[in-house]
């Protein structure tokens, strides 16, 4: 079946740095790839829609200038935290939609971020 | 209200018990319904799908009701390895577009 490959699975930076994460469709062509934050003990939230060759499509209340999105290929999609804060500490997961009704969610493993 | 709204968790149960989980959409549109299980800081996992007709897996069973806008998944004989975060999940395709909206998790442990 279709896999999504996310990298890295765990940063550990200093507050002020960059941090970019990688989401990779393996076997299949993906035009769009969510993007969700996950807090401790919360749900999933949508950041914000990546498509490519347009821009992303934030949810309200999710700052583009501090969550960059480019979804430069078919088969790559990145977020990057720009100048990461403590409180940007938590699990980002990237996601595929299904290729058709009724077909499931394709998700990346997730990457844990920790800012100190 | 929310678009998509679970049972508030969590909830404990022992072993062998039977334990369901609601889950109500708001977007009577919505097209695709889907029970996924979340293990702490990893990705979700499709349980299973959900279609009109009611669904069974083995200890699972999903049902939907379009006419109350609600999913259900029952799990029968709890087993340890069942404790987890259940997430429901609705899909609405709209003019090309897709909104995929998840509902905010049940945790279920499974006690010895």
């Amino acid at each position: 079946g279709a896999v999504v490959s996310q990298h890295p699975s765990r940063v550990i930076c200093k507050s002020g740095t960059s941090v970019k994460i990688e989401c990779r469709s393996l076997d299949f062509q993906a035009t769009t790839m969510f993007w969700y934050r996950q807090f401790p003990k919360q749900s999933l939230m949508l950041m914000a829609t990546s498509n490519e060759g347009s821009k992303a499509t934030y949810e309200q209340g999710v700052e583009k200038d501090k969550f960059l999105i480019n979804h430069a290929s078919l088969t790559l999609s990145t977020l990057t935290v720009t100048s990461a804060h403590p409180e940007d500490s938590s699990f980002y997961i990237c996601s595929a939609p299904p290729q058709a009704t009724n077909e499931k969610l394709f998700f990346g493993s997730g990457t844990q971020l920790s800012v100190l | 209200r929310k678009e998509v709204e679970q049972d508030p968790g969590p909830f404990n149960v022992p072993e062998g018990a039977t334990v369901a989980f609601n889950c109500t959409y708001s977007n009577s549109a919505s097209q695709s319904f889907f029970w996924y299980r979340q293990d702490c800081r990893k990705e979700p996992k499709l349980l299973m799908s959900v279609y009109s007709s009611g669904n069974e897996d083995g200890r699972f069973t999903a049902q939907l009701n379009r006419a109350s806008q609600y999913i259900s998944l029952l799990i029968r004989d709890s087993k340890l390895s069942d404790s987890a975060t259940y997430l429901c999940v609705v899909i609405l395709n709209s003019g090309g577009y897709q909104k995929v909206t998840f509902g905010t998790g049940t945790k279920l442990q499974v006690i010895p």
